[in-house]
Order: structure tokens, then sequence, then C-alpha cells
């Protein structure tokens, strides 16, 4: 079955750090993928999205994921978070030939200031 | 803000029950798709509405059903409500049906008792 995977369900950070969430899909043809963020009380945001092209995707807020086919993987990726980065953050996957997201169970990003 | 609203917030109902959940899409969008969030997971595809005809569905049961209007806002419906709907329902919006970027609303949060 096509599934999603975020490996990481809970990370903390320090203001400053570097970030790099990752995901993994299971489909092996033409895929188009998203990254969202739902910050506390607010509804799903995109974050960015991949459909062909340059695999380096950037999105806002100085986030950027790269898709690696080889690997099937998106990983999501911020050189210096902030306090207001906190949030959960969902990998997404359209396979080919489908228009469904498959969405992954999300990780729980929290930042110390 | 993504211009996708939803109503009500918040629900209650006990078993059995049925429930009626609205959405509205974004203005210019003709595809509504419907998800299930339970707790700690990440979304999961119910259906979707693309000018009226449902376009697709996912592993849910028949009791899951739902409308499109000519107006392009949608009705979910559940019937025979079980305590394993308790979840956060979102509704999504797409300018039109295939491998398009959604866009979520706030999500009706239904707790079955």
């Amino acid at each position: 079955a096509q599934s999603v995977s975020q490996h990481n369900h809970h990370v903390i950070l320090s203001e400053a750090a570097s970030l790099e969430l990752g995901c993994n899909y299971s489909y092996g043809g033409t895929v188009n993928l998203f990254w969202y963020v739902q910050y506390p009380g607010q509804h799903l945001q995109l974050l960015l999205k991949y459909f062909s092209g340059d695999p380096l995707v950037k999105g806002i807020k100085g986030f950027e994921a790269e898709f690696i086919k080889s690997k099937f993987s998106f990983n999501l990726r911020k050189p210096s978070v902030q306090w207001s980065d906190t949030a959960e953050y969902f990998c997404a996957v359209i396979p080919g030939g489908t228009y469904k997201y498959i969405f992954g169970t999300g990780t729980r990003l929290k930042v110390l200031a | 803000e993504t211009g996708v609203t939803q109503s009500p917030t918040h629900l209650i109902k006990t078993r059995g029950q049925q429930v009626t959940l609205r959405c509205s899409s974004q203005s210019g969008h003709n595809t509504v798709s419907w998800y299930q969030q339970a707790l700690g997971q990440g979304p999961q595809f119910i259906f979707q509405y693309y000018r009226e005809e449902e376009n697709g569905r996912g592993n849910f049961p028949p009791r899951f059903s739902g409308l499109q209007f000519p107006n392009y806002s949608s009705e979910l419906n559940v019937n025979a409500l079980e305590l394993d709907d308790s979840a956060l329902y979102l509704c999504a919006s797409s300018i039109t049906s295939g491998r398009e970027t959604q866009y979520f609303g706030p999500g009706t949060r239904l707790l079955v008792l």
C-alpha cells in the first residue's frame, strides 16, 4: 500500500539550531510532494511543494526541501529555526495517476527560546 | 488564511446519531476533499467532490457520504456514529481535480460519546 513515513515524531531544538525532518514515501512512479505546517490553534498551511524540475524547492519562512528520487525522500530543512517555528509538520504525497493526498503522521517540532 | 471555512468548529454527538459538517470552498475552486484526522495521526482521505460529483473515495464505509452544491460548497454526512469517528474533520479545496495543491480549512472537531 502507498504510504508516507515521517520517522521523527517529536523534535526539540534550541533557537538557531538547524532542522531536518525526514519524509519517505513508498511509490515508485511520478509523485507530487508537499510539506504542510500546522501552527498551534491554526489550520494546515502549505509550506512548499514539488511537482517537477529543480529537486531543491524553496518555501516560505526560510524552509526548503530536497526531492531525492533514488531514496524516495523529500526531507524538509531550515538552517536556523526560530521559536515561532514551533508547530506540527506534515509531509504529503500525491502518487501519479491519483489525486489523493497521502499524509505522514506528522512531526511535532518544539523550539526552545 | 485560505478562504476555506468550516462549520461548526466543535460538535458533540452520541453513538448512533447522525452528523452533518459543512465546508465553503475558496473562491474559484471547484473541487473539495474531505479528510479525517484522528488524534496523533495525519489526515486520512475520505472522498473528493468535483463539480457536484463524487470523484473518488478512500477506505471509509458508506455511512460516510457527502454532497457538493452548485456554488461548490460541500457537506460531509456521517450516519450511525461510532466512538472511533471522534476526530478532526478537514475540508480542503483546490482549483480543480487532479494533482493540485489543496487549501485546508480550520476543521470541525467531532466528539462521539
